[in-house]
């Protein structure tokens, strides 16, 4: 089963605007990170945060950690065309830190 | 470094052959993944290495899956026979513990 799930499925903004992913996941966890997928490429690490940092910034990302929620949101600003792109959260098993466990996705289109 | 590297990237075969796909990771990276992406189940890890050595195959589907890492610098998931729904885009991944590092996939398709 998947252990992160991320909320939008989709989402379509204006070039500009800040789009905001989210991300749920189910047992207790040690980091999460968040990865970008262009359509036909292999994914690219984006940014790791740990259970004990609530935020954390790089560039125009945001991503903010509640770990009493078991949730995560991805927040990346003044977006581009260029950050059209599936994007999705990863969460290491428990016992397992290396082993992760990957969400289906959201997919961003920004429009010109 | 040149990434990690991935061939085929593209096949197209028929069921019941054999389909082999190959990684070679970062030079010093001592994980290596093979996950598998369809449209219906996402990204799914089907076995990981730790300095060659097979940790958790736990999500290869069936027997007829089998991967291998003779060293650190290969690694091939074997598909024998193939069938049509294993079709998908396979990929490789190493790591040294922490961010993955993924190859651009190797897209097989069974008829």
């Amino acid at each position: 089963s998947q252990q992160g799930e991320e909320d939008p499925q989709a989402l379509s903004i204006q070039e500009g605007e800040n789009a905001t992913m989210n991300c749920s996941y189910k047992t207790s966890i040690n980091n999460l990170q968040w990865y970008r997928q262009n359509s036909g490429r292999g994914l690219v690490h984006l940014i790791l945060i740990r259970s004990n940092e609530r935020e954390k910034h790089s560039g125009r990302l945001r991503v903010t950690l509640d770990t009493s929620k078991k949730s995560s949101s991805l927040l990346i600003t003044a977006s581009r065309a260029a950050d059209t792109a599936s994007y999705f959260c990863a969460t290491p098993s428990t016992g397992a830190n290396s082993k992760l466990t990957f969400g289906k996705g959201i997919t961003l289109s920004v429009r010109p | 470094d040149a990434g990690v590297i991935q061939s085929p990237r593209h096949e197209v075969t028929e069921m019941g052959q054999e389909v082999t796909l190959r990684c070679k990771p970062i030079s010093g990276h001592d994980y290596l993944f093979w996950y598998r992406q369809t449209m219906m189940r996402g990204l799914e890890l089907l076995i990981y290495f730790n300095n060659n050595v097979p940790i958790d195959d736990s999500g290869m589907p069936e027997d007829r899956f089998s991967a291998k890492m003779p060293n650190a610098s290969f690694s091939n998931l074997k598909i024998q026979p193939s069938e049509p729904r294993d079709s998908a885009v396979y990929f490789c991944a190493s790591s040294y513990g922490g961010e993955l590092f993924f190859g651009e996939g190797s897209r097989l398709t069974v008829l």
